[in-house]
């Protein structure tokens, strides 16, 4: 079975601080995928990133990073610098590779960013 | 503008009544999927069709409908048999062909029971 864990509900930062948002997954595939989304207020998911099994280099755009490690099964998120306007959830997904578009998403991560 | 429109933002459901909600995307994609979000938690897949005129049941599917008539559109009915509706129901829409393509979605639909 596949599933998908962000053990950290609420994170609170001060403006300009540096957060880590955590994505533990599970799953059989050898193939697979997976996603970040952001869903600020307005409620509509944002895509931010897609990773498939195979690729493990860590990506940056803009204040954005990922942090991709099969040996742990985690694909971690970090805002460098962060802004009022990263508020939001934050969902973490996971995606078969050969068996059709579904998607498994985490319980998301409410991050708070202070003035 | 390409993108996916859902209406109305905001439903209110009287007991016994079926609803409604429309989904329309102008990208191009023959995939499209619709889910449901409950407060503090994540998104649960309710239905999702690959192509006109055949559609899959999720995790999540009884008390729902749908329809795949036009590539366009993915319209969700809540109907009487869901007895707790009250939710965020969001729609994707994604280009088909093997699993990892990535979904976009809509704006939401907040369902409430009056």
């Amino acid at each position: 079975a596949q599933k998908v864990t962000q053990a950290q509900t609420e994170i609170s930062v001060v403006e300009k601080e540096d957060v880590t948002l955590d994505c533990v997954y599970e799953t059989r595939d050898t193939t697979y995928y997976l996603f970040w989304y952001k869903q600020p207020p307005s409620g509509e998911l944002v895509f931010l990133i897609r990773r498939n099994s195979f690729d493990e280099q860590n990506e940056i755009s803009g204040r954005y990073s990922w942090n991709f490690q099969k040996s742990t099964s985690s694909f971690n998120f970090t805002i460098t610098a962060s802004q009022v306007v990263d508020s939001a959830v934050y969902f973490c997904a996971l995606s078969r590779g050969n068996y059709g578009q579904n998607f498994v998403f985490g319980p998301g991560t409410r991050l708070s960013v202070l003035p | 503008d390409g993108g996916i429109t859902q209406s109305p933002k905001y439903l209110f459901r009287k007991e016994g009544q079926n609803v409604t909600l429309s989904c329309e995307q102008n990208l191009n994609h023959d995939a499209m999927y619709w889910y449901r979000q409950d407060p503090g938690q994540g998104l649960r897949l309710i239905y999702y069709s690959q192509i006109v005129n055949d559609f899959q049941k999720g995790d999540i599917a009884e008390g729902y409908s749908v329809s795949r008539e036009k590539k366009e559109s993915f319209p969700l009915t809540v109907t009487s048999a869901q007895k707790n509706p009250t939710a965020f129901y969001l729609c994707a829409s994604s280009p088909r062909g093997g699993g990892g393509k990535t979904q976009y979605f809509g704006p939401g639909t907040r369902l409430l029971v009056l």
